[in-house]
């Protein structure tokens, strides 16, 4: 059965403090890992990411995939109050399982001013 | 704003009822994927239609069904509605089959929360 963890599954943090949200998987027929943000409502795209060892940056977060380990790691420096919000990692299957997503069940993170 | 419409917001209701929910995917965008969000279970995959063809099933109840118009908006479907049934129920979109040839992310509505008294 496929399989995503994430951790910590709760982080409370002071504004400016840098934090690493992990998210391990076990899936068959690996294509891709997705991370987003939720807030009150929708879970908000940050990234997508297929390559191994490619670090993809977006302002104060950056994220990184190692797909011989099989895990995947967010980074978010300085942070704001803002950056709170539940991070979720998914990952996407390819071949003939194509469209199927397993999410982990999120990251709380709370920053305090 | 995601560009992913979802009807209605909230919607309360009783058990043993019979609701659906809407959703108008982003434009442009062929796939559709419906999720359901509770406290205890996080995001669970329930079903996923592309150019209005079922793909992918999840863990869909069979008190629950969906479809893909013509149009390229989805409907979910939910009845004999129990309490359990209560969460947020999030529908997605994307341009291709995410993981497919186009291998694009999803992008989610807002949702419908779900209340069964």
């Amino acid at each position: 059965e496929d399989k995503v963890v994430q951790s910590p599954l709760s982080l409370v943090v002071h504004e400016g403090d840098t934090v690493t949200l992990n998210c391990s998987y076990e899936v068959t027929n690996f294509r891709s890992l997705l991370w987003y943000k939720q807030e009150k409502k929708a879970p908000t795209f940050l990234f997508m990411l297929t390559s191994s060892g490619i670090e993809k940056k977006s302002g104060r977060l950056s994220s990184i995939l190692d797909k011989k380990e099989l895990f995947s790691i967010l980074n978010i420096t300085a942070t704001q109050t803002g950056d709170s919000a539940i991070y979720l990692c998914a990952a996407v299957k390819g071949g003939t399982s194509y469209g199927k997503l397993t999410f982990g069940q999120g990251t709380i993170l709370t920053v305090h001013p | 704003d995601s560009g992913v419409t979802q009807t209605p917001k909230h919607l309360i209701t009783a058990t043993g009822q019979r609701v659906t929910l809407r959703c108008s995917p982003r434009s442009g965008d062929l796939s559709v994927y419906w999720y359901q969000q509770s406290l205890d279970q996080g995001l669970q995959f329930l079903i996923q239609y592309y150019n209005g063809e079922e793909r992918a099933k999840g863990n869909i109840l069979e008190r629950f069904s969906a479809q893909q118009f013509p149009d390229l908006h989805s409907e979910l479907n939910l009845s004999s509605l129990e309490l359990g049934d209560s969460a947020l129920y999030f529908c997605a979109s994307s341009v291709g089959l995410t993981g497919g040839r186009y291998n694009s992310p999803l992008h989610f509505g807002n949702g419908t929360r779900l209340t069964v008294t």
